[in-house]
């Protein structure tokens, strides 16, 4: 089993919907979680992390989380063209941080 | 201000060459983490550095791969006697924290074996 699971898509939203992605991860002692943006060749982008139950808001995203089911969520409101990316979920354990393979978002015009 | 930065940006390599990755973390951050990404994966985790003390080397894929941090700021990634799955992007993030805190990514090496 991985450490980090998220479907890996592809996610098509049309312009100004409300894109959602998620993630599950199997350590329960898992400490932070974070969500990175990666466009096609590019390395990385921090967008949002998360340390406590509950949801987190910086803006158009919104991230999720909820230890009891393992599972975090991005929330990406009025998405944009300029979201299209694929968007990977990360996990903290100890010393090491554990990624998902991503989920690809395309927003169509 | 200046972010985490790699050299070279790309390498191609024969089989069997070694070659050295070069990674510029972000001024003053104390944790610095290698990670190796193949296409349509998620980086996987290789090491990671508190200062000069490299505090878990399990990612590490063979004793072909050793990294340095020696005065806690610039690390080097060393592959030695490459070999065609070794090609992939190998991305250097910092943090100014320990390895709960946000990371931050260099612009990844990309490695082609031949």
């Amino acid at each position: 089993q991985k450490e980090v699971e998220q479907n890996s898509g592809p996610l098509s939203v049309p312009e100004g919907a409300i894109a959602s992605l998620n993630c599950t991860y199997s350590d329960r002692g898992s400490q932070s979680f974070f969500w990175y943006r990666q466009y096609s060749g590019k390395s990385p982008e921090l967008i949002m992390s998360i340390y406590s139950n509950g949801d987190k808001e910086d803006g158009r995203f919104t991230a999720q989380l909820n230890k009891a089911s393992q599972y975090v969520s991005l929330l990406i409101r009025d998405s944009q063209p300029s979201d299209s990316a694929t968007y990977l979920c990360a996990v903290n354990t100890g010393n090491q941080f554990y990624f998902g393979t991503g989920t690809s978002l395309t927003v169509i015009p | 201000g200046a972010g985490v930065s790699q050299s070279p940006r790309y390498k191609v390599a024969k089989r069997g060459q070694d070659v050295a990755l070069r990674c510029d973390p972000i001024s003053g951050h104390v944790s610095l983490f290698w990670y190796q990404q193949a296409l349509g994966q998620g980086p996987e985790f290789l090491t990671y550095f508190q200062n000069e003390a490299q505090l878990d080397k399990s990612g590490l894929p063979s004793d072909r791969f050793f990294a340095e941090r020696p005065e806690g700021s610039v690390s080097t990634l060393k592959i030695q006697r490459t070999q065609q799955e070794d090609s992939a992007v190998y991305l250097c993030a910092s943090s100014s924290a320990g390895g709960a805190h946000e990371q931050y990514f260099g612009p990844g090496t990309r490695l082609t074996v031949t």
